[in-house]
């Protein structure tokens, strides 16, 4: 099993700041690993894939970087929509393993 | 427009059985993975169980290996779990979701059908 972990569990930022958020992995998975956002009630929404590849449709404000254990998501200019919770999974083995999520407020 | 709708959500008792179907259209729904990805209330998100577009291939959870059955009908479009032995822990909304190919990242999502297991 690949564990997962990702932090902050809670990041609270005002609009216009930029944010990281992290997920470590337990062993290497090169580059398999996805970011999704969660809004309350809501499916979640892939925005990232292949660490670094934005999904059509997401904004570019939306980066990832990252390879093998180490992974960020970073939103360059925080927008009142994107206060969500955000997940890290990993695709590379089964069973597939989400990250504990992080919670973005408004600071 | 793809889309997934998951049904047979509902309150059943400790012990208790329930299958979650998933209506896909909108794809050649035979020609990708599917999942189901589970959330109970307040927490995050959990992968329950894959299968390949042809079936070949089925993993599971360890939280629920041996009580799930995850199953597909291609010519009806449609993805199964079939859950047995249920406990409160299973409580949550149960999301199928399809991979974009092969084994991949998660693309697309149903609105997710209610589980509550509880006496």
């Amino acid at each position: 099993v690949i564990w997962m972990t990702q932090s902050p569990s809670l990041l609270s930022a005002s609009t216009g700041d930029r944010v990281t958020i992290s997920c470590r992995m337990s062993q290497g998975i090169s580059s398999y690993l996805a970011w999704y956002q969660q809004k309350p009630g809501k499916a979640p929404e892939l925005l990232i894939y292949a660490a670094s590849t934005l999904q059509s449709g997401v904004p570019s404000r939306f980066s990832g970087s990252g390879s093998g254990t180490d992974f960020t998501l970073t939103i360059s200019c925080l927008q009142s929509e994107d206060f969500a919770t955000y997940y890290c999974q990993q695709y590379y083995s089964f069973p597939r393993t989400f990250g504990q999520g992080t919670k973005v407020e408004i600071k | 427009e793809v889309q997934l709708v998951e049904s047979g959500g509902g309150l059943v008792k400790p012990g208790g059985s329930l299958r979650l179907s998933c209506a896909a259209s909108g794809f050649t729904f035979s020609s990708y993975s599917m999942n189901w990805v589970r959330q109970a209330p307040g927490k995050g998100l959990e992968w329950v169980s894959s299968i390949s577009s042809s079936s070949s291939y089925i993993y599971y959870a360890d939280s629920v290996k041996g009580r799930f059955t995850i199953s597909r009908d291609n010519a009806k479009n449609s993805l199964y779990l079939q859950m047995n032995s249920l406990r409160a822990e299973d409580t949550a909304v149960y999301y199928c979701a399809r991979e974009s190919s092969g084994w991949s990242p998660f693309q697309h999502w149903g609105q997710g059908t209610l589980v509550t297991v509880s006496s």
